[in-house]
């Protein structure tokens, strides 16, 4: 049973960089073919894709964040990271790392960690 | 930049049936999917490439794809199934989410 779990602070400052961490266990990031990516929930909204990266290391971001985002691998620990610059407020959300997995040409996110929630506050 | 559009709720009644309707540019060209998330919960993918059910969800889950509007479906709906409801599809290698749709089950 593949299982994610978010890590990092709960707590960012303004203008600074959000860093998590998603461990993945029961599964290799760095096998088969799944798009690890990270999704973000405003308080009392709905979902936001942030973006994706492959196995294979190439990655796809939400055009709205792409200048701010980097998603990336480490395969010795079997983990994704998120890194979200310049923060500002409307940041503040929980932040879930989730597995794509694709059959039939239709990807679909079939594993979800439990969430995060950050706050961006000074 | 894509956009999917759902009706922000839907009421239902113990044992009927609840529609959700998603809509998009030619959206039937895409495959959809639809999570459930009930509060403080992450989301569940209740249904995949447009009508499939993964493993262990309901029989009484099903979805539909055409034109520019996907529909889930739950037929015989039980006070379990009461949550907040996203369609989501791919555009051009960006994942994109619908608005939600909270289901009450009255």
């Amino acid at each position: 049973q593949v299982q994610l779990q978010e890590s990092g602070p709960g707590l960012v400052k303004p203008s600074e960089t959000l860093s998590l961490t998603c461990t993945v266990s029961g599964g290799s990031v760095s096998s088969g073919s799944y798009y690890w990516s990270w999704i973000r929930q405003p308080p009392g909204k709905g979902l936001e894709w942030i973006g994706y990266i492959y196995y294979s290391g190439s990655t796809s971001y939400n055009p709205s964040l792409k200048s701010r985002v980097t998603i990336s691998l480490d395969t010795s620990k079997n983990h994704l990271s998120l890194k979200l610059t310049s923060v500002t407020a409307a940041d503040t959300a929980v932040y879930y790392c989730a597995r794509g997995e694709c059959s039939g040409g239709s990807c679909s996110f079939d594993y979800w960690g439990q969430g995060t929630l950050v706050t961006v506050s000074s | 930049s894509y956009e999917l559009t759902q009706p922000p709720s839907v009421s239902v009644s113990p044992g009927q049936t609840a529609s959700i309707t998603c809509s998009g540019d030619k959206l039937g060209d895409k495959y959809v999917c639809w999570y459930q998330q009930k509060p403080g919960q992450s989301p569940v993918l209740v249904i995949h490439q447009d009508s499939k059910r993964p493993s262990g969800i309901p029989e009484r889950f099903s979805g539909s794809n055409s034109g520019s509007t996907a529909t889930l479906t739950i037929s015989g709906t039980q006070a379990m199934d009461e949550a907040d409801y996203y369609c989501q599809a791919w555009d051009s290698s960006t994942g994109v989410f619908g608005t939600g749709t909270k289901v009450t089950v009255l």
